[in-house]
């Protein structure tokens, strides 16, 4: 069975920092893109950042660019995410998502995790 | 306010039909494969339309989706109170080089 568990969530202040964390299993990780997608309380999704397959290629969205930064290592069958001067509308569930491709662009969502929380407030 | 624009809720009674439409542009909708993500109360979006019109194994002929120039729409038959739930559409965006999502569809089954 396809899983992705988060972890790495909690209530952290504004201004600092946060590392997310994603075990994946039931399917060959090195093959896929991998995305994190967020939600905040009572609204929508947004895409937040995907990685492509070797790591080679990564995007972000405009209102995470230059503070967030996604990893992976295939090796273990993880995917991080560096989250830093966190601000308090950051604060959403943070869902591992794979992709159906090779690359984040192009390709649907297939699989996603649960979720970790991540709340930022003072 | 969202890229992909779908009406914030539909209703209907049990075993009619709805479609949930959601409007693009050549930027995404218009040059890129649409999917569909059904999130029932409390859990997490699982997928259920990708490439336009395709149903992942296990997904009932219930669900279909289509699409045509820069708008796409999911059609849902013999509605059942299970079916309650939040629609996303979403697809890749050329322009803005992201992956977007619609705002999300509240389906009530009255």
């Amino acid at each position: 069975e396809v899983q992705l568990v988060e972890s790495g969530g909690g209530l952290v202040q504004p201004g600092r920092s946060l590392r997310l964390f994603c075990a994946a299993s039931g399917f060959t990780f090195e093959d896929y893109a991998i995305h994190w997608v967020r939600q905040a309380p009572g609204k929508g999704l947004e895409w937040v950042s995907g990685i492509s397959w070797n790591s080679g290629t990564t995007g972000y969205a405009d209102s995470v660019k230059g503070r967030f930064t996604v990893s992976r290592d295939n090796a273990n069958n993880s995917l991080y995410m560096q989250m830093n001067s966190l601000r308090a509308e950051d604060t959403a569930l943070y869902y591992c998502v794979k992709g159906s491709g090779s690359f984040y662009y192009h390709y649907h969502m297939d699989v996603w995790g649960k979720g970790t929380t991540v709340t930022v407030s003072s | 306010q969202s890229v992909l624009t779908q009406p914030p809720s539909v209703s209907a009674a049990p075993g009619q039909k709805v479609t949930i439409s959601c409007s693009g542009s050549s930027s995404n909708i218009g040059n890129n494969y649409v999917s569909w993500y059904q999130q029932l109360p409390g859990t997490a979006p699982k997928l259920l339309i990708f490439d336009n019109d395709q149903r992942p194994s296990g997904i009932p002929d219930r669900f279909s989706g289509s699409k045509s120039g820069t708008s796409a729409t999911l059609g849902i038959t013999g509605l059942q109170t299970g079916d309650e739930a939040d629609y996303y559409c979403g697809t890749w965006d050329s322009r803005l080089v992201a992956v977007i999502f619609g705002g999300g569809t509240k389906l009530t089954v009255l």
